[in-house]
């Protein structure tokens, strides 16, 4: 089964600053892969389809990249309600696998 | 706007068994592949199960292979997770999720999910 990999598995930044998570399938997945946010008692929300098509209704500060193995969700701009934890899932066959997931935290 | 809605979750002993339910409304629930997901206390999300739109395939993972069963009423719009064997590993809260349907990469990811279900294995 391919296995996804985050990093870092948490971090701290301040408002606005750029942040990068990153994350890595073990075999080539194209561009199958998607990103969640899900903050503590609410439900996952889906920010990155397609690798890097941004669902609608999600600020344009989170974009996605990557193909293949490599993939990168970046805010742009991080703000307070932004904090969660963010996982990709990668969705080309089964299982449906998701990363370890990765908390952001406002410094 | 699509719903989806858990329930059946509890508290039961370890061995015993737990059916969750999934109502989903407000879409076509025939055309769509669904999936179960669940998020243990403290941990990430974990893929459980899948089910094709007709019931024809269903997939599950290693973890729960075996002891779960998910299958769907299309006449009820409703989908199942049937679980036996139940170990305290299997806490968790359980959601159903609906996979986008659409051509290559454009299928497959979930768009909608339920509000959770609590499901606690302890004696």
């Amino acid at each position: 089964d391919i296995q996804m990999t985050q990093s870092p598995s948490s971090l701290s930044a301040s408002v606005g600053d750029r942040v990068t998570i990153t994350c890595r399938a073990s075999q080539g997945i194209s561009n199958y892969l998607a990103w969640y946010q899900h903050k503590p008692g609410k439900v996952p929300k889906l920010l990155i389809y397609a690798a890097s098509a941004l669902q609608s209704g999600v600020p344009s500060r989170f974009s996605g990249s990557g193909s293949g193995t490599d993939f990168t969700l970046t805010i742009r701009s991080l703000q307070p309600e932004d904090v969660a934890t963010y996982y990709c899932q990668k969705y080309n066959s089964v299982p449906r696998a998701f990363g370890q997931g990765t908390k952001v935290e406002i410094k | 706007q699509v719903q989806l809605v858990e329930s059946g979750g509890g508290v039961v002993q370890p061995g015993r068994s737990l059916r969750l339910s999934c109502a989903a409304s407000t879409f076509t629930f025939t055309t769509y592949t669904m999936d179960w997901v669940r998020q243990a206390p403290g941990k990430g999300l974990e893929w459980v199960a899948l089910i094709s739109n007709d019931g024809g395939n269903k997939y599950y993972a290693d973890s729960v292979k075996g002891r779960f069963t998910i299958s769907r009423d299309n006449s009820k719009n409703t989908l199942y997770l049937q679980m036996n064997s139940l170990r305290a590993e299997d806490t968790a809260v359980y959601y159903c999720a609906r996979e986008h349907r659409g051509e290559l990469s454009l299928e497959g990811f979930f768009d909608y999910w339920g509000q959770g279900t609590l499901v606690t294995v302890s004696s």
